[in-house]
């Protein structure tokens, strides 16, 4: 069983520059959510997508954009890239409330690095 | 507001002692709380997933407990191995909003042969 798979695994971009992250989630999962997370802090939520539709954002900028396809992977847009959007940038799948189980099962990342 | 908190910021111990990490959240009402371990660089491994409605759960040498009423959860780690050196961090979901996962900073522990 596959789990969450992101792509790429490191990126290097320069400032203003404008980048796409990708995810497919775990075998059986249409919740996809995307996070930040900066050296040394807890991760930080950016946004939830289900049936492809953006469900909750948190306090991130217009910058930061997503989308959802119908086979439920997702992509992460971030635009006119600036220095502190450098981190790890994570994705988790899961089911939706109201499901018996909504255990969040993370990606291996990706590590963007703006220069 | 959800507030997550993870006392020790890093632990260090000789291989062998069993030992507790602590979380607290200052708003109890919680959908369930999830334990994550995460390498350098790397990605998170859940751990344990407690719902709200449950007191502890277990997984080898890994139990978690939750006390919702004191915004309170342990980690306990028996016998602790250097291949458990990492960062542990915590995450709640609150009743009112399951959409995200609120994080701590985690607590990086070193093992040490």
């Amino acid at each position: 069983d596959a789990g969450v798979t992101q792509s790429p695994t490191h990126l290097i971009k320069t400032r203003g520059q404008q980048v796409t992250l990708r995810c497919s989630p775990k075998s059986g999962h249409d919740t996809v959510s995307w996070y930040q997370q900066a050296l040394g802090q807890g991760p930080q939520f950016i946004f939830q997508y289900y049936e492809e539709e953006e469900r909750q954002r948190g306090n991130f900028p217009d910058r930061f954009s997503g989308h959802q396809f119908p086979n439920y992977s997702s992509e992460l847009n971030v635009n006119a890239l600036l220095l502190g959007d450098s981190a790890l940038y994570l994705c988790a799948s899961s089911l939706p409330r109201g499901r018996v189980n909504t255990e969040a099962f993370f990606g291996q990342g990706t590590r963007l690095t703006v220069v | 507001k959800q507030e997550v908190t993870q006392i020790p910021a890093a632990l260090s111990v000789p291989e062998g002692e069993n030992l507790v990490l602590n979380c607290s959240f200052t708003d109890s009402a919680i959908y369930n709380l999830q334990w994550f371990r995460q390498d350098p660089g790397k990605g998170l491994t859940s751990l344990l997933l407690i719902q709200s409605s449950q007191r502890e759960q277990t997984s080898g040498r890994l139990n978690a407990s939750l006390d919702k009423s004191s915004g309170r959860s342990t980690l306990y780690i028996a016998a602790s191995q250097p291949g458990d050196s990492a960062t542990y961090l915590c995450a709640v979901t609150s009743s009112s909003n399951t959409g995200k996962l609120i994080f701590g900073q985690g607590t990086t522990l070193q093992v040490k042969p």
